[in-house]
């Protein structure tokens, strides 16, 4: 079945640094979404991607949808503490489905 | 934030009862989604809804159903609990079915 890479599967950060993160497939998807999970709740959408090539950003976090739709990367800039959290790449494939990535733990040194 | 509520949020069952989970939406969104989220495992969808009576299978529905009556509406329903369907369910709903909004999720610990 597809399969999604998603890298690093944890990272350790000083406030203020940059962050950046990315998922592969083996497999081309239409769509691209980011989402970021804090304990105990759901998951939030950040970012949706929607053609090969785009970049997006929201606030302090930007994405790319890879040109041969088979990756995509989340940067976070000038981390701060409420960056902490678990970020989830998802790809959606033909048939709508979403695959999904194993998850970025992003953890703020302190 | 999506109008997206679950109940219960919490809940401890036995082994082979019945349980059901409700997910409830306010924004009028065509397509709903019930995952459940594992260690190791991260999101896998249960089941899905396109519309009101249509429903279609995800990776992982043996052991489940799902009704949804009416649009703001999307019920999970395990027959008969096991211990293997412990685990976090997260509804989720779209406009399109390009994006997805999750609601809050439900603990489920079946002893």
């Amino acid at each position: 079945g597809q399969q999604l890479n998603q890298s690093p599967q944890s990272m350790f950060i000083q406030e203020g640094e940059d962050v950046s993160m990315n998922c592969t497939s083996s497999s081309i998807f239409n769509t691209w979404l980011w989402y970021k999970q804090d304990p105990g709740e759901g998951p939030v959408l950040l970012i949706a991607l929607y053609k090969a090539g785009e970049l997006t950003s929201n606030g302090r976090l930007t994405a790319q949808f890879g040109i041969t739709r088979k990756d995509s990367f989340l940067n976070i800039s000038a981390s701060i503490p409420s960056d902490v959290g678990i970020y989830f790449c998802a790809g959606q494939d033909s048939n709508y489905q979403l695959i999904w990535g194993a998850g970025t733990k992003l953890i703020i040194k302190p | 934030d999506a109008g997206i509520t679950q109940s219960p949020r919490h809940k401890v069952t036995e082994t082979g009862t019945p349980v059901t989970l409700r997910c409830h939406q306010t924004e009028n969104h065509r397509y709903m989604y019930w995952y459940r989220q594992d260690p190791g495992h991260g999101l896998r969808l249960i089941h899905y809804s396109y519309g009101v009576k249509d429903t279609d299978k995800g990776e992982v529905s043996d052991g489940y159903s799902v009704s949804r009556s009416k649009t703001e509406d999307f019920l999970l329903t395990l027959e008969s609990a096991t211990s293997s369907q412990t685990s976090v369910y997260f509804c989720a709903i779209g406009r399109e079915r390009e994006t997805q909004y999750f609601g809050p999720g439900t603990r489920l610990l079946v002893l």
